[in-house]
């Protein structure tokens, strides 16, 4: 598996709490992913980030942000979790951005009661 | 927006036989089309893809197909083993640097 973690692996927080995950890479890869992952939804893209601070918007950015502020670490921040972003998160890297393949993270299982 | 279509859902297969999982995308300036195994609990996992200069590629028992006119590829995967089970994703980069991805297909592999 190409570099990469996730912290934490697992949590459990309350309706409006903020929580923050973190993806730390020891490839050197340029691009930064997360997605989430739901039933019947596979991987959608929430944020990605093609350099340091240097961030965009994806397909489901609503209620996320995010933050890039070495290379190696990309955090993604739920401000006010709601049981609707209860899911199981992964970050992904790649070398390049468009048409290069992505290397995911073992995943954050997130659960908002 | 821009979308993947995979089908099926789900796949049952005999040990041996051959799996077929289609997908469709929406995006004609598509031009990479990776396929991802996801064992459970585990994260996906990059099994074979295909740019769009070519319309075939072979890795051993795996082979992915792409039609850019009809703008749909499959997954071929030739005697099925039961370490094969998993949910295979389809994807397609679209846009600047999104990726979208089919919904999943859960092949089973029955012995």
């Amino acid at each position: 598996d190409a570099g990469i973690t996730q912290s934490p692996r697992h949590k459990v927080t309350e309706t409006g709490t903020p929580v923050t995950l973190r993806c730390h890479q020891t490839e050197n890869h340029r691009y930064m992913y997360w997605y989430r992952q739901d039933p019947g939804h596979g991987l959608r893209l929430i944020h990605y980030s093609y350099g340091v601070k240097d961030t965009d918007k994806g397909e489901v950015s609503d209620g996320y942000s995010v933050s890039r502020s070495k290379t190696e670490d990309f955090l993604l921040t739920l401000e006010s979790a709601t049981s609707s972003q209860t899911s199981v998160y992964f970050c992904a890297i790649s070398r390049q951005g468009r048409a290069d393949t992505q290397y995911f993270g073992p995943g954050t299982r997130l659960t908002v009661l | 927006g821009e979308n993947v279509e995979q089908h099926p859902s789900t796949l049952s297969v005999q040990e041996g036989d051959s799996a077929v999982i289609k997908c469709t995308y929406s995006d004609s300036a598509s031009n990479y089309f990776p396929w991802y195994k996801q064992e459970l609990g585990k994260r996906p996992q990059l099994i074979i893809d295909i740019r769009s200069n070519v319309g075939e590629k072979k890795d051993q028992r795996i082979a992915v197909t792409l039609n850019k006119t009809a703008k749909h590829f499959s997954l071929h995967i030739t005697e099925t083993q039961p370490e094969d089970s998993a949910v295979y994703f389809c994807a397609a980069d679209i846009n600047n640097n999104d990726m979208r991805f089919g919904a999943g297909t859960r092949l089973t592999v029955k012995p």
